[in-house]
Protein backbone atom coordinates (compact mmCIF):
# COMPACT_ATOMS: atom_id res chain seq x y z
CA UNK A 1 0.00 0.00 0.00
CA UNK A 2 0.74 3.62 -0.11
CA UNK A 3 3.48 5.08 2.31
CA UNK A 4 3.63 7.76 4.57
CA UNK A 5 3.76 10.87 1.66
CA UNK A 6 4.53 14.58 2.54
CA UNK A 7 4.20 17.56 0.72
CA UNK A 8 5.68 19.99 -0.18
CA UNK A 9 8.83 18.42 -1.01
CA UNK A 10 10.89 21.19 -0.61
CA UNK A 11 9.99 24.74 0.25
CA UNK A 12 12.02 28.17 0.78
CA UNK A 13 10.43 30.84 2.37
CA UNK A 14 11.61 34.46 3.35
CA UNK A 15 12.63 34.72 7.11
CA UNK A 16 9.52 36.29 9.37
CA UNK A 17 7.17 34.06 7.06
CA UNK A 18 4.51 31.30 8.18
CA UNK A 19 4.77 27.77 6.47
CA UNK A 20 2.64 24.97 6.75
CA UNK A 21 3.75 21.03 5.93
CA UNK A 22 1.49 18.65 5.62
CA UNK A 23 1.43 14.70 6.57
CA UNK A 24 -0.27 11.77 5.03
CA UNK A 25 0.14 9.03 7.18
CA UNK A 26 -0.47 5.25 6.34
CA UNK A 27 -4.23 4.53 6.46
CA UNK A 28 -5.29 2.75 10.08
CA UNK A 29 -1.87 3.95 11.51
CA UNK A 30 -2.84 5.76 15.00
CA UNK A 31 0.48 7.16 16.02
CA UNK A 32 1.96 9.87 13.88
CA UNK A 33 4.80 11.79 14.53
CA UNK A 34 6.93 15.09 13.67
CA UNK A 35 10.81 14.96 13.48
CA UNK A 36 13.12 17.37 12.41
CA UNK A 37 16.02 16.47 10.53
CA UNK A 38 19.24 19.14 10.37
CA UNK A 39 23.00 18.91 9.62
CA UNK A 40 24.87 17.74 13.29
CA UNK A 41 21.67 17.48 15.16
CA UNK A 42 20.63 13.83 13.88
CA UNK A 43 16.52 13.56 14.27
CA UNK A 44 15.25 15.85 16.95
CA UNK A 45 11.57 15.38 18.03
CA UNK A 46 8.88 17.80 17.77
CA UNK A 47 5.53 16.22 18.54
CA UNK A 48 3.13 13.35 18.39
CA UNK A 49 -0.20 12.41 18.10
CA UNK A 50 -1.78 8.69 19.23
CA UNK A 51 -5.00 8.42 18.60
CA UNK A 52 -7.42 10.97 20.54
CA UNK A 53 -5.22 11.75 23.06
CA UNK A 54 -3.79 14.92 23.68
CA UNK A 55 -0.84 15.02 21.68
CA UNK A 56 2.83 14.90 23.00
CA UNK A 57 3.99 18.32 22.85
CA UNK A 58 7.11 18.45 24.33
CA UNK A 59 9.72 18.69 21.47
CA UNK A 60 8.71 21.59 19.70
CA UNK A 61 11.34 24.08 20.18
CA UNK A 62 9.22 27.19 20.55
CA UNK A 63 5.82 28.56 20.56
CA UNK A 64 6.29 29.43 16.60
CA UNK A 65 5.58 25.73 15.97
CA UNK A 66 2.15 24.64 16.43
CA UNK A 67 0.73 20.81 14.48
CA UNK A 68 -2.99 19.87 14.16
CA UNK A 69 -4.24 16.16 13.11
CA UNK A 70 -7.24 16.22 12.26
CA UNK A 71 -9.69 13.59 12.04
CA UNK A 72 -6.83 11.38 12.87
CA UNK A 73 -5.51 11.23 9.88
CA UNK A 74 -4.00 14.04 8.10
CA UNK A 75 -1.22 16.12 10.29
CA UNK A 76 -0.16 20.22 9.26
CA UNK A 77 3.02 21.09 11.15
CA UNK A 78 2.87 25.08 11.07
CA UNK A 79 5.61 27.29 11.85
CA UNK A 80 4.91 30.86 12.20
CA UNK A 81 7.41 33.67 11.83
CA UNK A 82 10.22 31.83 10.11
CA UNK A 83 13.85 31.90 11.35
CA UNK A 84 17.18 30.83 9.40
CA UNK A 85 17.46 28.38 12.09
CA UNK A 86 14.44 26.98 11.14
CA UNK A 87 15.66 25.22 8.22
CA UNK A 88 16.24 21.58 8.15
CA UNK A 89 14.61 18.57 6.34
CA UNK A 90 10.74 17.93 8.29
CA UNK A 91 10.66 14.42 8.85
CA UNK A 92 6.87 12.69 9.49
CA UNK A 93 6.44 8.66 10.63
CA UNK A 94 3.47 7.00 11.57
CA UNK A 95 2.91 3.60 13.37
CA UNK A 96 0.07 1.31 14.02
CA UNK A 97 0.40 2.15 17.84
CA UNK A 98 2.88 4.37 19.65
CA UNK A 99 5.05 0.97 20.36
CA UNK A 100 5.22 -0.05 16.61
CA UNK A 101 7.65 0.43 13.98
CA UNK A 102 7.39 3.91 12.79
CA UNK A 103 7.46 4.34 8.50
CA UNK A 104 9.16 7.41 7.58
CA UNK A 105 7.92 9.87 4.66
CA UNK A 106 10.78 11.40 2.38
CA UNK A 107 10.54 14.68 4.09
CA UNK A 108 10.25 18.30 3.22
CA UNK A 109 13.25 20.14 3.22
CA UNK A 110 12.76 23.99 4.26
CA UNK A 111 14.77 26.58 3.61
CA UNK A 112 14.48 29.95 4.90
CA UNK A 113 16.21 32.92 3.44
CA UNK B 1 17.32 11.85 31.08
CA UNK B 2 16.53 9.79 28.39
CA UNK B 3 19.51 10.16 25.81
CA UNK B 4 20.96 8.10 23.07
CA UNK B 5 24.91 8.66 22.16
CA UNK B 6 26.75 7.56 18.90
CA UNK B 7 30.32 8.78 19.55
CA UNK B 8 30.96 8.79 15.66
CA UNK B 9 29.66 11.08 13.05
CA UNK B 10 31.81 9.15 10.34
CA UNK B 11 33.13 5.94 10.09
CA UNK B 12 35.48 4.57 7.07
CA UNK B 13 35.90 1.00 6.35
CA UNK B 14 37.48 -1.07 3.19
CA UNK B 15 34.86 -3.93 1.55
CA UNK B 16 35.16 -6.73 3.60
CA UNK B 17 36.09 -5.18 6.74
CA UNK B 18 34.14 -5.83 9.82
CA UNK B 19 31.80 -2.91 10.79
CA UNK B 20 30.81 -1.53 14.63
CA UNK B 21 28.76 1.25 15.11
CA UNK B 22 28.49 2.26 18.50
CA UNK B 23 25.45 3.31 20.45
CA UNK B 24 25.16 3.87 23.97
CA UNK B 25 21.92 4.88 25.90
CA UNK B 26 20.85 6.83 28.96
CA UNK B 27 17.66 5.78 30.51
CA UNK B 28 17.17 3.75 34.16
CA UNK B 29 13.47 1.74 32.97
CA UNK B 30 13.55 -1.34 30.59
CA UNK B 31 14.17 -0.08 27.50
CA UNK B 32 13.27 -0.81 23.78
CA UNK B 33 16.28 0.14 21.25
CA UNK B 34 16.26 0.60 17.59
CA UNK B 35 18.32 1.05 14.62
CA UNK B 36 17.15 2.62 11.41
CA UNK B 37 18.82 3.34 8.42
CA UNK B 38 19.14 6.00 5.23
CA UNK B 39 20.16 5.28 2.14
CA UNK B 40 21.49 7.82 -0.07
CA UNK B 41 18.25 9.83 -1.69
CA UNK B 42 16.00 7.47 0.02
CA UNK B 43 13.62 7.47 3.27
CA UNK B 44 14.62 6.23 6.86
CA UNK B 45 13.79 2.87 7.67
CA UNK B 46 13.62 0.31 10.44
CA UNK B 47 17.00 -1.35 10.22
CA UNK B 48 16.52 -3.95 13.36
CA UNK B 49 15.26 -3.61 16.50
CA UNK B 50 16.18 -5.37 19.72
CA UNK B 51 13.40 -7.40 20.90
CA UNK B 52 13.09 -9.33 17.06
CA UNK B 53 16.64 -10.42 17.50
CA UNK B 54 17.02 -10.32 13.78
CA UNK B 55 19.54 -10.65 11.17
CA UNK B 56 19.08 -7.92 8.58
CA UNK B 57 21.17 -7.73 5.61
CA UNK B 58 23.83 -9.24 7.89
CA UNK B 59 23.85 -6.72 10.78
CA UNK B 60 23.11 -7.73 14.03
CA UNK B 61 22.82 -5.86 17.54
CA UNK B 62 22.88 -7.11 20.82
CA UNK B 63 21.13 -5.15 23.65
CA UNK B 64 23.84 -4.93 26.60
CA UNK B 65 22.39 -3.19 29.71
CA UNK B 66 25.45 -3.59 31.84
CA UNK B 67 27.11 -1.16 29.57
CA UNK B 68 23.72 0.27 28.32
CA UNK B 69 25.17 -0.37 24.95
CA UNK B 70 23.67 -1.39 21.77
CA UNK B 71 26.26 -1.38 19.13
CA UNK B 72 25.77 -2.39 15.23
CA UNK B 73 27.80 -5.12 14.06
CA UNK B 74 28.39 -6.66 10.42
CA UNK B 75 31.52 -9.15 10.21
CA UNK B 76 31.43 -7.86 6.25
CA UNK B 77 30.88 -4.92 5.15
CA UNK B 78 29.56 -4.61 1.66
CA UNK B 79 29.68 -1.09 -0.27
CA UNK B 80 25.83 -1.04 -0.45
CA UNK B 81 25.74 -1.02 3.17
CA UNK B 82 27.17 2.57 3.07
CA UNK B 83 24.18 5.11 4.52
CA UNK B 84 23.56 7.06 7.86
CA UNK B 85 22.82 4.52 10.55
CA UNK B 86 20.80 6.23 13.24
CA UNK B 87 20.54 4.13 17.01
CA UNK B 88 17.44 5.19 18.43
CA UNK B 89 15.55 4.50 21.95
CA UNK B 90 11.99 4.23 23.24
CA UNK B 91 10.95 4.50 27.18
CA UNK B 92 8.05 2.40 27.54
CA UNK B 93 6.93 3.65 30.60
CA UNK B 94 7.06 7.06 30.12
CA UNK B 95 4.65 6.82 26.70
CA UNK B 96 7.25 8.90 24.89
CA UNK B 97 7.95 8.50 21.06
CA UNK B 98 11.60 7.80 19.49
CA UNK B 99 14.39 9.12 20.85
CA UNK B 100 17.15 9.16 18.02
CA UNK B 101 21.40 9.61 18.42
CA UNK B 102 22.78 12.12 16.13
CA UNK B 103 23.90 9.12 13.43
CA UNK B 104 26.82 7.70 12.08
CA UNK B 105 27.69 7.94 8.74
CA UNK B 106 29.20 4.78 7.31
CA UNK B 107 31.28 4.76 3.85
CA UNK B 108 32.59 1.48 2.71
CA UNK B 109 34.91 1.54 0.31
CA UNK B 110 36.47 -0.56 -2.12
Amino acid sequence: GAGVSQSPSNKVTEKGKDVELRCDPISGHTALYWYRQSLGQGLEFLIYFQGNSAPDKSGLPSDRFSAERTGGSVSTLTIQRTQQEDSAVYLCASSLVRTDTQYFGPGTRLTVL
Amino acid sequence: AQRVTQPEKLLSVFKGAPVELKCNYSYSGSPELFWYVQYSRQRLQLLLRHISRESIKGFTADLNKGETSFHLKKPFAQEEDSAMYYCALMARQAGTALIFGKGTTLSVSS
